[in-house]
């Protein structure tokens, strides 16, 4: 899985939209970018993937840059509930069935009141 | 979507003894199953890949004798905590992989597990 770099931390207020940035400089071709989350003493929860497009889905939009080198997860409306921590996670589609997923530090989201 | 389910979400035992923890796909069919263990404020690091019909796959570090891994059928995993101390503490979360999709990877609520 390629390397992945997110900012440890950051605070949100509640019905702001919420921002996570994720750096893959080493991206290949074939790499999907996922997102995941766990809300505390919960196992993780998948939000969204995409490969160069941008993605919506009920939870959040996926923004990747055009060079695939970052991307952005995006919480249009956070709310206490999105409190987590949010991972970034590079791989191949097909390790998605055959691999463990391979989990960083992520970033601790804080939605504020 | 689909659903993972983990039992006990939590339990407490005596040092010494052993604890089950079991993993079940509730509306698909797992062949491979991961277990992963948490510490407090740290990341989720796998402990080993459950192999429906097979032996377990054990990552560098973890005991097998320990952590007993048994996947009988094809919706459960089971995972034994033998002669638990309390540096076993901790939380233990169970995945399962879309094999048909190959597009996400479903959680278990995770279990946690305090040795006293």
């Amino acid at each position: 899985d390629a390397k992945t770099t997110q900012p440890t931390s950051m605070d949100c207020a509640e019905g702001r939209a919420a921002n996570l940035p994720c750096n893959h400089s080493t991206i290949s071709g074939n790499e999907y970018v996922y997102w995941y989350r766990q809300i505390h003493s919960q196992g993780p929860q998948y939000i969204i993937h995409g490969l160069k497009n941008n993605e919506t889905n009920e939870m959040a939009s996926l923004i990747i840059t055009e060079d695939r080198k970052s991307s952005t997860l995006i919480l249009p409306h956070a709310t206490l509930r999105d409190t987590a921590v949010y991972y970034c996670i590079v791989r191949t589609r097909m390790d998605t069935g055959r691999r463990a997923l391979t989990f960083g530090s992520g970033t601790r989201l804080q939605v504020q009141p | 979507g689909a659903v993972v389910s983990q039992h006990p979400s939590w339990v407490i035992c005596k040092s010494g003894t052993s604890v089950k923890i079991e993993c079940r796909s509730l509306d698909f069919q797992a062949t491979t199953m991961f277990w992963y263990r948490q510490f407090p404020k740290q990341s989720l690091m796998l402990m080993a890949t459950s192999n429906e019909g097979s032996k377990a796959t054990y990552e560098q570090g973890v005991e097998k004798d320990k952590f007993l891994i048994n996947h009988a059928s094809l919706t459960l995993s089971t995972l034994t905590v033998t002669s638990a101390h309390p540096e076993d503490s901790s939380f233990y979360i169970c995945s399962a992989p879309d094999r048909e999709h190959n597009t996400e990877a479903f959680f278990g609520q995770g279990t946690r597990l305090t040795v006293v």
